[in-house]
């Protein structure tokens, strides 16, 4: 079962940041917050992943609680582009297998 | 583009045939993940294969099997095929297996069973 919980979709105008926010609250102390985006029937594309301290990279940055009960996914300017699924996924720690579930629908409107 | 490579990209077959679908990790990754995308549903894990051996088993049914080869690529068998398994199949490489690897997905192959 996915142990995540994520708001079903969100708007969010071309050029603005979107914040896709993600609750884990029964995640372990070493399990990672992963999360990936999938563009209509494309291969899940990974985009960054942390434990407890808030990451960035050229995509993204991701701010975790310092409970690390939840999560914000932050595109910093989006595009079109962006308009996928995006699946916030916490990384079990008993196969290091990825729970998937339903994601957020994003859509980014000119 | 994500250098996990999957083919066929696209097949359709009967009901009750056998298909392969084939899968090469990225350079230097050593574990594959299967996984299975039905229409607007989640990926379903399927299996993980590490440096040739099997490590985790997810929902496959037994009709479907899987190997990892010497040179790292993975086939994933399906047999005595039904209507129910026309999906979209993923297949995944990582370096190692533990939960720092990020997982990388392949394009995947469509299949249709008619």
């Amino acid at each position: 079962d996915a142990k995540t919980t994520q708001p079903t979709s969100m708007d969010c105008a071309e050029g603005r940041a979107a914040n896709l926010p993600c609750n884990h609250s029964t995640i372990s102390g070493n399990e990672y917050v992963y999360w990936y985006r999938q563009i209509h029937s494309q291969g899940p594309q990974y985009i960054i992943h942390g434990l407890k301290n808030n990451e960035t990279n050229e995509m993204a940055s991701l701010i975790i609680t310092e409970d690390r009960k939840s999560s914000t996914l932050i595109l910093p300017h989006a595009t079109l582009r962006d308009t996928a699924v995006y699946y916030c996924i916490v990384r079990i720690d008993s196969n290091y297998q990825l729970i998937w579930g339903a994601g957020t629908k994003l859509i980014i409107k000119p | 583009d994500s250098g996990v490579t999957q083919t066929p990209k696209h097949l359709i077959t009967a009901t009750g045939q056998r298909v392969t679908l084939r899968c090469s990790p990225r350079s230097g990754d050593l574990s594959v993940y299967w996984y299975q995308q039905s229409l607007d549903q989640g990926l379903q894990f399927l299996i993980q294969y590490y440096n040739g051996e099997e490590r985790a088993k997810g929902n496959i049914l037994e009709r479907f099997s899987a190997q990892q080869f010497p040179d790292l690529h993975s086939e994933l068998n399906l047999s005595s095929l039904e209507l129910g398994d026309s999906a979209l199949y993923f297949c995944a490489s990582s370096r190692e297996q533990g939960l720092r690897n990020t997982i990388y997905f392949g394009e995947g192959s469509w299949l249709t069973v008619v």
